[in-house]
């Protein structure tokens, strides 16, 4: 499976952007570049996906690099609500449907500070 | 709401026994996936069916089994229970046209 790679922890202040990075070096064409996030006590909530250009939705943005081996999580103004473990996830297609184990890393632990 | 329904909510159990978490997936997906998350080891895929049928498994023990039914509802079955089983189990469905997964609540396992 190919891998990811995102930092342990990272922090940020109220209302201000965050930018979530996310390496895939081993990444395949036909792997779209998913994001989950898992607030404490929750289940992982799926937050936006893409396959080669940017991506925006109610929730974030996703930016994608040229090569596709990294890609960029934008949280335009973070909340106290967004402080939860973000995970950076390679899905695979093929015949009309999803495979791959779907296996999710350590992920990033967001810390949000008042 | 993610829609993904699943039973018990908690368990308490000893160990050696059996247990079966269950799990209702969305109105309309057709994959199921499993996931173990402990405090040491993260979320870890178990296992997932494609319309009944076993399309991708992950590091899930021998002792533990799963199904999907015609219904599309899953059961995971854990036997012969550990002190290490002690976990929340994610089960989760799929949209096919995008891969996007929606979680459950989980199910907490307390192995004693």
């Amino acid at each position: 499976d190919a891998k990811t790679t995102q930092p342990n922890s990272m922090e940020s202040n109220e209302e201000e952007p965050v930018h979530l990075p996310c390496n895939h070096s081993t990444i395949s064409g036909t792997d779209y570049i998913h994001w989950y996030r898992q607030l404490p006590s929750q289940g992982p909530e799926y937050v936006i996906h893409g396959l080669t250009s940017n991506v925006n939705n109610r929730m974030a943005s996703l930016a994608i690099a040229e090569d596709r081996k990294s890609s960029t999580l934008i949280l335009h103004r973070a909340t106290l609500r967004d402080a939860a473990v973000y995970y950076c996830i390679l899905v695979g297609w093929a015949g009309g449907t999803s495979y791959g184990k779907l296996t999710f890393g350590q992920g990033t632990i967001l810390t949000v500070h008042p | 709401d993610s829609g993904v329904t699943q039973t018990p909510k908690h368990l308490i159990t000893a160990t050696g026994q059996r247990v079966t978490l269950r799990c209702s997936p969305r109105s309309g997906d057709l994959s199921v996936y499993w996931y173990q998350q402990s405090l040491d080891q993260g979320l870890q895929f178990l296992i997932q069916y494609y319309n009944g049928e076993e399309r991708a498994k992950g590091n899930i023990l021998e002792r533990f089994s799963a199904q999907q039914f015609p219904d599309l509802h899953s059961e995971l079955n854990l036997s012969s229970l550990e002190l290490g089983d002690s976990a929340l189990y994610f089960c989760a469905s799929s949209v096919e046209l995008t891969g996007e997964l929606f979680f459950g609540e989980g199910s907490r396992l307390t192995v004693l």
